[in-house]
């Protein structure tokens, strides 16, 4: 079946090291996000892309920064994580930019110790 | 900025009974898709509206978006432990990106 995988789906790293989080999806789909949810809470936009180009948003940290190697692959680098940053991490994608749904992965759930 | 609004924010009903969440914008919207986050899960895409006073159903689900593009509801009908979860809206005002809502909570007591 067509989806989209997260992995790992549960991350613990030490405040201030550097961790990647990866999603893959076999949609073929054009746009990958990525969100974050913190607990009892709508997810939020960090960024996506459409294709090969990349849109943040305007509140998203620099410290969270993102690569998109080939259409199937999308990586969400944190390069120095603060117990502020633990929470669940969405990836999602969609067909198209307007009017399409999100596919959502499971999610991987970081730990910052 | 924009801001979405769902009401309530959580609800307890009885297995059987019905319940409803409604979702707030400021704005015109173009189009508004509901989820559903099953606990310790994701998201999972439930419908789409895009024309003013639309009504859509699936099965034991109600889906409306009202008359002025502002605001939507999703109703179920005899509720089922199965229907736990949280309900999302979702909504863009004609760009591409979609806000979520604040979401409304469901506990089913069986």
């Amino acid at each position: 079946d067509a989806m989209v995988i997260q992995n790992p789906r549960y991350q613990v790293t030490q405040f201030g090291k550097p961790v990647t989080l990866s999603c893959s999806q076999t949609l073929n789909h054009n746009v990958m996000y990525w969100y974050q949810q913190k607990s009892s809470q709508a997810p939020k936009l960090l960024f996506h892309y459409y294709d090969k180009d990349f849109n943040n948003e305007a509140d998203t940290p620099d410290n969270f920064q993102s690569r998109r190697p080939n259409t199937s692959f999308c990586f969400l680098d944190i390069r120095s994580p603060g117990l502020g940053d633990a929470a669940m991490y969405l990836c999602a994608t969609s067909r198209d930019l307007a009017g399409a749904h999100y596919t959502f992965g499971s999610g991987t759930r970081l730990t910052v110790v | 900025g924009q801001q979405v609004m769902q009401i309530p924010q959580y609800q307890h009903v009885q297995e059987g009974e019905d319940f409803t969440t409604y979702c707030n914008s400021s704005t015109t919207l173009s189009n508004i898709q509901w989820y559903k986050q099953r606990p310790g899960g994701h998201p999972v895409f439930l419908i789409q509206l895009v024309k003013s006073g639309e009504v859509k159903k699936q099965k034991r689900l109600t889906f409306q978006f009202g008359e002025a593009k502002k605001n939507s509801s999703l109703h179920i009908t005899a509720t089922q432990t199965t229907d736990v979860g949280t309900y999302f809206c979702a909504v863009t005002s004609g760009t591409y990106k979609y806000i979520f809502g604040t979401g409304t909570r469901l506990k089913v007591l069986a």
